[in-house]
Parts: structure tokens; sequence; C-alpha cells
């Protein structure tokens, strides 16, 4: 079955902008959620949806939102990016909220200039 | 918001040889400690999990150690393989999932 799909694979905004970031998780998982992979921070959790509901968030900056769609797909959007925000966003998919088995996509790799 | 924390930063280990690393949480309320492995242009792929109400659990050469008192466990490969270069992340859920800094492994042929 197919994996965990996020696009774009690459992506570079000027500082300033607003990008949205895809991810279609694999059919049948409901709860999807965002992580930001930074080489001095780690995986940074963003938050999870799950039903078209936020049900945890991070802690990161109101400038970071998300949603969900009823097919389950989400989109994050960072808005007003900044320097620091180049990272590698990654997103995981699970079956349901609270269940473990997260799967993830390969990410989007995100450059601020 | 580092949650658990991993150790060593890096890991050089000759094939053949047990690679090993470390992790330690404070909060009780995780309930699924997985690990992670990561190769580069990749996303981390699930290698192993276990429950705290486990000591041990093994999949062929990787065993997780778990020690609810202490509150850490730790991955042990065994008979390390150039293939097993990677990242290494821990990770302790509760309602979500918290990440350790992660570990670099390189097996020296």
């Amino acid at each position: 079955k197919a994996g965990v799909t996020q696009t774009p694979r690459y992506l570079i905004k000027t500082r300033g902008q607003q990008v949205t970031l895809s991810c279609s998780p694999i059919s049948g998982h409901r709860s999807v959620s965002w992580y930001q992979q930074t080489p001095g921070q780690g995986l940074q959790f963003l938050f999870e949806y799950f039903s078209e509901t936020q049900r945890n968030k991070g802690n990161f900056p109101g400038r970071f939102s998300g949603r969900q769609f009823s097919n389950s797909r989400s989109e994050m959007n960072v808005s007003t990016l900044e320097l620091g925000d180049s990272a590698l966003y990654l997103c995981a998919s699970r079956r349901s909220y609270g269940l473990e088995g997260y799967t993830f996509g390969s990410g989007t790799r995100l450059t601020v200039v | 918001q580092q949650q658990v924390k991993q150790s060593p930063q890096s890991l050089i280990v000759q094939k053949g040889g047990i690679s090993i690393i470390n992790c330690a949480y404070e909060n009780t309320a995780f309930d699924y400690f997985p690990w992670y492995q990561q190769f580069p242009g990749k996303g981390p792929a699930l290698l192993i999990a276990i429950r705290p109400d486990v000591s041990e659990k093994k999949e062929g050469r990787f065993t997780i150690s778990f020690n609810k008192s202490a509150k850490q466990f730790s991955l042990h490969i065994m008979d390390s393989q150039p293939g097993d270069s990677a990242t290494y992340f821990c990770a302790a859920r509760s309602n979500d999932m918290r990440f350790g800094a992660g570990t670099r492994l390189t097996v020296k042929p």
C-alpha cells in the first residue's frame, strides 16, 4: 500500500512569505502529526490532527498552523517565515489517535532565504 | 521541549560489534517506547518498540532493554553491519510522541 506522501519535497521561500505543506496519510489512517526536524533541535512535535480536530499542539508560535480535511489529508501553514524556520518538516500518520505505529513520510525540506 | 534525553550523539562501531544507544525520560505518563531508524533523505522508520510492562524485547539483531524504575531504556544492535549506519531516535508516547535528539551510528567495515 502507498506510504505517507508529502508534497512538495523541496521548497525555497523568502523571509516574510508564507508556505503551505501537504500530507496524504496511509489509506485508513485517520491521525496525522507534524514534526519539525533540525540538526540542532532534533524532532520537535508541532501538532496532531484526528477527525479534522487538533488533538495536541507543541510549543511553537502561532505562525505555525494546520488543518485536516474529511479525507484525512492534512496541510500545515507557516506564515511570516523566518530564517530559523528552515528545516525538514515531517508528517506521520497512524490508524487512530492514541494508538502506536507512526509511519513517517520523507518530509518537505524548507529553506528560507 | 526535550522530554527524552538520548546519548551518545554519535557512535562509531566496528563491523560485528555491539552498538548501544541509551535514553532516559521523566514523564511517567509515557506508555510506549519506540525506536526509529532514519537514513539520509528519508523519514524515520519504526524499528522496534516496547511497553513499560516488559523489561526486554528482541527482534533479530535489535534488542530494547527497559528499566522502569530508573526511567531508562536502551537499544542494542548485535553484530552491527555497515548497512546499519543511520541516525537512531528513541521516542516516548503519552498522547503524542516525543523524540530524543538522535544518535548518528557509523559502522566501519
